[in-house]
Formats: structure tokens, C-alpha cells, sequence
């Protein structure tokens, strides 16, 4: 089956650095790439997704690229700042064409990042 | 929308004791995961179901845990037995799939069991 590997497991950052966690996937087949952040205590929200036909997408500060060829997937997070502390996860999905065609997600085990002002 | 609900938030129970956790999906979602959150294994997909129909049960550990999905608006995660390896936090999450299409999941709040 699938395998996300994602780095590193913890980051810290200064208020306004910039943070980029990276994840790299085993099965060429996946074509979505969602990535969730969980503050403590709460539920896993997603943030920004990509899917396979596009190398890149922005929303404010975040942003994703995909490299196929590489199968890994990176996020970034600009000016960074205290609320942007949390945990990151990476997740991967493609078609399971033997179980009727759909699909289920497979995650990363999550990078704490850590924001000091 | 009030999003994906579950109950209890919270449960500790005992060792052995049969333990039964609570999801209802959003409205007009098709798809709806069983998710396990632990230190040591990260989320843990235990099982999908698409419009009522488990999918994939691959993910459930042993025979002790079971899902069910009577109707759309409803789902049920049940560990029968329990035991203190069963500690971790339950997640529900749902998301509108069609065949061949992968859409956002939207998870719901967890609940948090303790087993003694």
C-alpha cells in the first residue's frame, strides 16, 4: 500500500522566518495531496490541497508543490506567526481501483511546528 | 452547517467493559472514516464507508472493534471487549466522493478514550 514519509517530526521558527516540511509518497498512482493542521486538543483541519496535475498552489502564506517525479510534496508557510503552531500533516490518496474506484487517504505521521515571537 | 458530530467526547471505561462511540456526518456527504490518533502511530485510517456500504475495513485491529452505518445521517464505532491498547483518540470525518474522485474529508471533534 501507500507510505508517507514526512520530515522533520518537529520545527522551530522565529516569528516572521519562513517553514517548509517536506513528504514524499511510495505509489506513483497517487493524484491528491491534502495537508491537515491540528492545534492541541482539536480536530485535524485542512489548510491547502494539490492535485497531480498541477506543481503548485498558494493561499496567502501557504503554499504547495508537488513533484511527480520525485513523488514528494512540500509545504510553505511565509511570515510565520505564533497561531501558526500546531501540527502539520501530510496525507496521500489515489483511486483504489479494487475496491470500486474511490479512494482513501494516507497520512503522515505530522511535524510539530513551533512559532516563538 | 454544524459540521461532522460526535459523542461522547470523552470516555473512560474499564478494562473489558463494551464501548460504544457516536458520528453523524454533514448533510449530503456520501462518505464517512473511522480514524484512530495515537503518539506512537499517527492517524490510523480503520474504516470507510460510501454511502452506507463499508468500503475498506482493512484497518480495523481485530475482531473487537466493529463499525456500523444504518443510515446516512449515522455511524457507530464499538469495542467489545476493551482494553487499555484501545487509549487513543477516535475520530469521525466525511466527505462528499464520487468513483475516481477524491474530495476534502471534514473531521469531526474526537473522542477521547480512556481505558483502565
Amino acid at each position: 500500500g501507500e507510505n508517507v514519509e514526512q520530515h522533520p517530526s518537529t520545527l522551530s521558527v522565529q516569528e516572521g522566518d519562513s517553514a517548509v516540511i517536506k513528504c514524499t509518497y511510495s505509489d506513483s498512482a497517487s493524484n491528491y495531496f491534502p495537508w491537515y493542521k491540528q492545534e492541541l486538543g482539536k480536530r485535524p483541519q485542512l489548510i491547502i490541497d494539490i492535485r497531480s496535475n498541477v506543481g503548485e498552489k498558494k493561499d496567502q502564506r501557504i503554499a504547495v508543490t508537488l513533484n511527480k517525479t520525485a513523488k514528494h510534496f512540500s509545504l510553505h508557510i511565509t511570515e510565520t506567526q505564533p497561531e501558526d503552531s500546531a501540527v502539520y500533516f501530510c496525507a496521500a490518496s489515489k483511486t483504489n481501483l479494487l475496491n470500486s474506484g474511490y479512494s482513501t487517504l494516507t497520512f503522515g505521521k505530522g511535524t510539530m511546528l513551533l512559532v516563538s515571537p | 452547517d454544524a459540521g461532522v458530530i460526535q459523542s461522547p467526547r470523552h470516555e473512560v471505561t474499564e478494562m473489558g467493559q463494551e464501548v460504544t462511540l457516536r458520528c453523524k456526518p454533514i448533510s449530503g456527504h456520501n462518505s464517512l472514516f473511522w480514524y484512530r490518533q495515537t503518539m506512537m502511530r499517527g492517524l490510523e485510517l480503520l474504516i470507510y464507508f460510501n454511502n452506507n456500504v463499508p468500503i475498506d475495513d482493512s484497518g480495523m485491529p481485530e475482531d473487537r472493534f466493529s463499525a456500523k452505518m444504518p443510515n446516512a445521517s449515522f455511524s457507530t464505532l464499538k469495542i467489545q471487549p476493551s482494553e487499555p491498547r484501545d487509549s487513543a483518540v477516535y475520530f469521525c470525518a466525511s466527505s462528499f466522493e464520487l468513483a475516481a474522485s477524491t474530495d476534502t474529508q471534514y473531521f469531526g471533534p474526537g473522542t477521547r478514550l480512556t481505558v483502565l
